[in-house]
């Protein structure tokens, strides 16, 4: 059974449209995370979401709007769409354990 | 602010050589500390960790040491496969805050025949 899942796996849109990642884990953590792989492959944490409530959001543009309806569950929505969004990003969940276990990417392509 | 320094990639070896990667870290207090691997085209893997000084993670043949007087986590492996070919994120967590990973730029490893 997939751990972290994230759908699309591939998204390919033109600027300014708005577009939405899913997460879904099914480890029991309360924990989740957005982090986003730039094209030299640095990684940076974006959002994370401890039981549904917001507790990091580091510098991000406003059109970046995590949501979370259930623990299982974290997506992300991207408004006005910019060439620049394009990267792949990781959906990640922690439990007690305090190991971080991370979804397959979404690689999203802004044209 | 809290980071991670990495060797710069990419690395190339032949196989069955020696792997060192380097990684040394700058936290404000006692962090744990994480190896990542990620294959072509697919997500991060936990690696191996150490969550205190002088604790040694190892995993697959791969194993670091926690050095605080260094500052250091580095990566070694005594003999490298073809299947090892990816790239290795050193990444340190303080405890609060939400327990965000900061990652290293990550080093490119190509083991070849």
């Amino acid at each position: 059974d997939t751990a972290v899942s994230q759908t699309p796996k591939y998204l390919v849109t033109q600027m300014g449209n708005d577009k939405s990642i899913k997460c879904e884990q099914n480890l029991g953590h309360d924990t989740m995370y957005w982090y986003k792989q730039d094209s030299k492959k640095f990684l940076k944490i974006m959002f994370s979401y401890n039981n549904k409530e917001l507790i990091i959001n580091e510098t991000v543009p406003n059109r970046f709007s995590p949501k979370s309806p259930d623990k299982a569950h974290l997506n992300l929505h991207i408004n006005s769409l910019e060439l620049g969004d394009s990267a792949v990003y990781f959906c990640a969940s922690m439990g007690l354990q305090e190991t971080q276990y991370f979804g397959p990417g979404t690689r999203l392509l802004v044209l | 602010g809290d980071s991670v320094t990495q060797m710069e990639g990419p690395v190339t070896l032949s196989e069955e050589a020696f792997l060192t990667i380097n990684c040394t870290y700058t936290a404000t207090g006692y962090p744990s500390l994480f190896w990542y691997v990620q294959y072509p085209g697919e997500g991060l893997q936990l690696l191996l960790k150490a969550t205190k000084a002088d604790d040694k993670g190892s995993n697959k043949g791969f194993e670091a040491t926690y050095r605080k007087e260094t500052t250091s986590f580095h990566l070694e492996k005594g003999s490298v496969q073809v299947s090892d070919s990816a790239v290795y994120f050193c990444a340190l967590r303080l405890t609060g805050g939400g327990n965000k990973l900061t990652f290293g730029t990550g080093t490119q490893l190509k083991v070849e025949l």
